[in-house]
């Protein structure tokens, strides 16, 4: 079965300091991988997305992701975080040929305090 | 407004009624999808649409009805409420042309089921 591990439910932080919200998959096929983040009272906007090619994604608002397949991981990183960062993460993945449809990890609450 | 636009915003029902969910996007988008979101376990694939009265089932279907007469709307039913349905309920649209492509997401419904 395919299934998406966050490994850490919550994480506290410090303004300006850098963050890495850990996630792992699992799957028997090829994946398409992607970070999504929730603001309070907000639906889901893309952060990046990995389908192919390097396998250092930039995406929005400073953040990085670095897809590792030996590891199955897709870890997400920023090197200076604001307290506008404050929100729930989620990590999902779709599978090949999978009609969009995405599988996601529990989420990670990223909190920073001043 | 252009865009995924979910209503209710907020719902209180009675257990045993029957409540819909609306769900309209404007960019014609061929993929749609209802996603609930509860603590601990992220956002999980209720109903699917491929396209205009082609819908099939999610990892979590049971006591919901969707419909797709038209491609813009995509109603969730929840025939008899029960209060495990309590949940915020996603709707999401997508374009079918290229693989993986990113999902957008409406703000939610907040339903709660007495």
């Amino acid at each position: 079965a395919q299934s998406v591990t966050q490994l850490d439910s919550q994480v506290p932080v410090f303004e300006e300091a850098p963050v890495e919200l850990r996630c792992n998959y699992s799957s028997s096929v090829s994946v398409y991988l992607f970070w999504y983040v929730q603001y309070p009272n907000q639906g889901l906007q893309l952060l990046l997305k990995y389908l192919s090619g390097s396998t250092l994604v930039k995406g929005i608002n400073g953040f990085e992701a670095e897809f590792n397949k030996s590891q199955t991981s897709f870890h997400l990183r920023k090197p200076s975080v604001h307290i506008s960062d404050t929100a729930e993460y989620f990590c999902a993945v779709i599978l090949s040929g999978g009609y969009n449809k995405l599988i996601f990890g529990a989420g990670t609450r990223l909190a920073v305090h001043p | 407004d252009a865009g995924i636009t979910q209503s209710p915003r907020y719902k209180i029902t009675e257990t045993g009624r029957q409540v819909t969910l609306m769900c309209h996007q404007t960019w014609s988008h061929s993929y749609m999808f209802w996603y609930r979101q509860d603590l601990g376990h992220g956002l999980r694939l209720i109903y699917y649409s491929a396209a205009a009265d082609i819908t099939d089932k999610g990892e979590v279907p049971d006591g919901y009805v969707v419909s797709r007469s038209k491609t813009e709307n995509f109603p969730l039913t929840l025939e008899s409420a029960t209060r495990s349905q309590t949940s915020v309920y996603f709707c999401a649209s997508s374009d079918r042309w290229g693989e993986a492509t990113e999902s957008f997401f409406g703000q939610g419904t907040r339903l709660t089921v007495v």
